[in-house]
């Protein structure tokens, strides 16, 4: 099946440092690639949708000028999370689109970030 | 609003132990329904997709159904090794919807 490789799998940062987090697919192209925020117990939250080549659409509530995403080829997407405070520890995880619609849509591993 | 809604939010079985995950959802123009595994610090594995009512999959001990208002996912002689968190999702042809998810733990 396809895979999806997000890094890194952990990180920790002290408050105001940004981290970024990259998201690619390995084996197929991604023309649209998906960032969600997970609290503990909780769901996946949809952050924003990246598309290849174009600005990211983000969700309502979503800070963009604070959590910057960029997908420069179809096979890579970079989530950066700029002047990272406590609350903004969470766990990220990628999704890429191998087609048109969301069927299979294939996650990567996740990335832990912890902001000290 | 377009909603997702799991049941039970945590379940226990004994190994062997058969039982239900139920899915309820409203949403709009649904596309289809998902379903996923996620181990602890791990991505959604996918499982299944179902996209009209009556529809059935299924794989080895997993089986996965679909109506008009809620989708179940029947665990059959469970394993310790399915104990993970379930999770479901309605695709509303925009983005996907999750619900918060049934954590199933199987002990031996």
């Amino acid at each position: 099946g396809a895979v999806v490789s997000q890094h890194p799998s952990r990180v920790i940062c002290k408050s105001g440092t940004s981290v970024k987090i990259e998201c690619r697919s390995l084996d197929f192209q991604a023309t649209t690639m998906f960032w969600y925020r997970q609290f503990p117990k909780q769901s996946l939250m949809l952050m924003a949708t990246s598309n290849e080549g174009s600005k990211a659409t983000y969700e309502q509530g979503v800070e963009k000028d604070k959590f910057l995403i960029n997908h420069a080829s179809l096979t890579l997407s970079t989530l950066t999370v700029t002047s990272a405070h406590p609350e903004d520890s969470s766990f990220y995880i990628c999704s890429a689109l191998p087609g048109s619609t969301n069927e299979k849509l294939f996650f990567g591993s996740g990335t832990q970030l912890s902001v000290l | 609003e377009d909603q997702v809604t799991q049941s039970p939010e945590a379940l226990r079985l004994q190994e062997g132990e058969s039982s239900s995950l139920n899915c309820s959802y409203t949403v709009s123009g649904l596309r289809g329904l998902f379903w996923y595994r996620q181990d602890p610090g791990k991505g959604p594995e996918f499982l299944f997709t179902l996209y009209s009512a009556g529809e059935e999959k299924e794989k080895e001990r997993l089986k996965a159904t679909l109506t008009k208002k809620e989708s179940f996912l029947h665990i059959t002689a469970p394993k310790p090794e399915d104990s993970a968190t379930y999770l479901c999702a309605g695709d509303n042809t925009d983005k996907l919807i999750f619900g918060t998810g049934t954590r199933l733990q199987v002990f031996p």
